[in-house]
């Protein structure tokens, strides 16, 4: 079984669409957690960190259950320019250092 | 600031020729790791450095070699190249970690390496 697990989509959605990506983590003992952006052949970027309170930035909402290990994106009002593979990312802490544990990512299609 | 940056963005080789990857960062960040990204699989961590003279293992470390020498450059051998080992590399820097904070890690745009 994998560390992270996510739908991998592709989500297709017209703009003005709301959309979720849902992400599940199996080591209980991760303390950080992330959404990671990847435009098509290039390199993931952060997009916003996620705490247990639920956290938002402008369109995105992001929201972790610890008791369920599980993690949540909610895009709001999508735009093309959201068309995108979106990564859920946790910390695992070993030879002193956390390090990021990456899903595969789900693929989103914002069309006209 | 340039950040991170990565040559070649393409390779081929052939399989059992050796190759570095040539990594450089240039915001003083102590972390720098190695990650290869594969279809329908998350990045996975190959190599990390937590500073100049200082690298470990990760995930997937069989079949290739790092070192630090200095804190802007860290580079990836592929010993013998192998089919297995056709994938896009990453390279990303950071903060160094301590403890259980963490700092935002920086990619660089990634290599496409083609073992045939």
């Amino acid at each position: 079984r994998k560390e992270v697990e996510q739908d991998p989509g592709p989500f297709n959605v017209p703009e003005g669409a709301t959309v979720a990506f849902n992400c599940t983590y199996s080591n209980s003992a991760s303390q950080s957690f992330f959404w990671y952006r990847q435009d098509c052949r290039k390199e993931p970027k952060l997009l916003m960190s996620v705490y247990s309170s639920g956290n938002e930035d402008g369109r995105f909402t992001a929201q972790l259950n610890r008791a369920s290990q599980y993690i949540s994106l909610l895009i709001r009002d999508s735009k093309l320019s959201d068309s995108a593979t979106y990564l859920c990312v946790v910390t695992r802490f070993s030879g002193g250092y956390n390090k990021l544990i990456f899903g595969a990512g789900t693929r989103l299609a914002v069309h006209p | 600031n340039a950040g991170v940056t990565q040559t070649p963005k393409f390779q081929v080789l052939k399989t059992g020729q050796s190759m570095t990857l040539q990594c450089a960062q240039d915001m003083n960040h102590e972390y720098m790791s190695w990650y290869r990204q594969d279809p329908g699989m998350g990045l996975r961590l190959i190599h990390y450095s937590v500073g100049a003279g200082i690298t470990d293992q990760g995930e997937v470390p069989n079949g290739y070699n790092v070192s630090r020498s200095t804190t802007e450059d860290f580079p990836l051998r592929l010993l013998s190249a192998a089919p297995s080992q056709t994938s896009v590399y990453f390279c990303a820097s950071s903060y160094r970690e301590r403890g259980s904070s963490y700092n935002e890690q920086f990619f660089g745009p990634g290599t496409r390496l083609t073992v045939l």
